[in-house]
């Protein structure tokens, strides 16, 4: 069964840090691994990740992959309240003509002034 | 920037009634998707359809659940019967390269 685990699952800071999320994951026939805020409904596309050791950059926030360890990271530096959300990590497989995403359950983030 | 719409954006109905949400699909997006999320849970696959056909469901997705483009534009979830666990946001989603979601359906079931 596919797996994506999230680390930490909430985390508090103050506007100006900088934080680290962690996604891990198990699964098999590996296509891509996604970041995705989400506020107060749907999920936002952040970024895609499909090639190990290349980092997507957008603004203050940035990826990374590393498919030998099996993990993400996700950077956001300057951290400001409207970074307040959950962001999830998801990875997409391939599974014959379509492919699925599995998610994971997410982290917390809630940044204070 | 296209996007995915859904609608009715919340839906209340009676336990054993059968719902019909509709997703507006991206134009050139040829894979469609259904998640949903139970409040507080994480974000759970329902059924990904592809080339007017069903590609992979999961268990969730029980003879209650059925998918269909019917007009080649809209995409539909129906859910025949439904339960009181079936309370949920219900989230379509279409992949080009990437898969992006529409705001959502907040399903409640009385």
């Amino acid at each position: 069964e596919d797996k994506v685990v999230q680390s930490p699952l909430s985390l508090v800071v103050h506007e100006g840090d900088t934080v680290t999320l962690n996604c891990s994951y198990e699964v098999t026939n590996f296509r891509s691994l996604l970041w995705y805020k989400q506020e107060k409904k749907a999920p936002t596309f952040l970024f895609m990740l499909t090639s190990s050791g290349i980092e997507k950059k957008s603004g203050r926030l940035s990826s990374i992959l590393d498919k030998k360890e099996l993990s993400s990271i996700l950077n956001i530096t300057a951290t400001q309240t409207g970074d307040s959300a959950i962001y999830l990590c998801a990875v997409d497989r391939f599974t014959g003509t379509a492919s699925k995403l599995t998610f994971g359950t997410g982290t917390r983030l809630q940044v204070t002034l | 920037e296209p996007e995915v719409t859904q609608t009715p954006s919340h839906q209340v109905t009676q336990m054993g009634q059968e719902v019909i949400l509709r997703c507006v699909p991206i134009s050139n997006h040829l894979y469609f998707y259904w998640y949903r999320q139970i409040l507080g849970q994480k974000v759970e696959f329902l059924v990904s359809f592809y080339n007017n056909e069903i590609s992979e469901k999961s268990e969730i997705f029980d003879d209650q659940f059925s998918v269909e483009r019917p007009d080649g534009s809209n995409f539909t979830l129906k859910i025949r019967s439904t339960k009181l666990e079936d309370s949920a946001m219900y989230f379509c989603a279409t992949r080009g390269n990437e898969q992006f979601f529409g705001p959502g359906t907040r399903l409640t079931v009385l």
